[in-house]
């Protein structure tokens, strides 16, 4: 199995909600990390998780919360989001942190 | 701090004509290198990777890269695409270990059939 699945595909929100963005890997890795890609842009790093521990935060706004619940899943719950924060969102995960990284297929999100 | 520069941002070619994108990148310290590709609707592929070793790399899809360390660079080349290399490529760096894995503005690649 080397894929990283994440759920939902399409996610539409208003700005009052709450949601959740859902990332699995059963390879073993040990690094996990979220992306965040408008259209057009290179992806750029939120967060990086090793060993279960938040390694990296890029100053991210703090209406995005990750979770390492287990060193399968990472999570991204998501609050009081503004329409400009609609973009995809790409999970990915490597063996450590020096090693490369492979991508889910991401979650697209829509804040009305 | 790392970064990446991708000077095309655009490339239209016939199939069979070769292909070179290029990629610098700024770090001080040893770098993992890493080339990225993203078909339309589709997530992001690793293609290839250079962390020590033989400086030219071969990557997946007849792919393949050179690490030039005077000049900071990590061109990525293919001697023929093929219309289904019609894709945007990223270049990718990582500084040491940190983990924080940076991606260069990509390359839209265009393959006249």
């Amino acid at each position: 199995d080397t894929e990283v699945t994440q759920t939902p595909k399409h996610l539409v929100m208003g700005m009052t909600n709450k949601k959740s963005l859902k990332c699995e890997q059963h390879m073993g890795h040990r690094a996990m990390y979220w992306y965040k890609q408008k259209a057009k842009k290179p992806p750029e790093l939120m967060f990086v998780y090793s060993y279960e521990k938040l390694s990296i935060n890029e100053s991210v706004p703090s209406r995005f919360s990750p979770e390492c619940p287990n060193s399968s899943l990472l999570n991204l719950h998501l609050h009081a989001l503004q329409p400009e924060d609609s973009a995809l969102y790409l999970c990915a995960s490597s063996r450590g942190l020096g090693t490369e990284a492979f991508f889910g297929q991401g979650t697209r999100l829509t804040v009305v | 701090a790392q970064s990446v520069s991708q000077h095309n941002h655009h490339v239209i070619l016939s199939e069979a004509a070769s292909l070179e994108l290029g990629c610098n990148y700024s770090y001080g310290g040893t770098v993992n290198l890493f080339w990225y590709v993203q078909y339309p609707g589709q997530h992001l592929q690793l293609l290839l990777k250079y962390f020590s070793g033989d400086p030219l790399v071969k990557g997946i899809k007849g792919f393949e890269a050179e690490f030039i360390k005077s000049k900071f660079s990590f061109n990525l080349r293919k001697p023929s695409v093929q219309w289904s290399d019609t894709a945007e490529y990223f270049c990718a760096v990582r500084g040491g270990s940190q983990g924080n894995l940076i991606f260069g503005k990509g390359t839209k690649l265009s393959v006249k059939p």
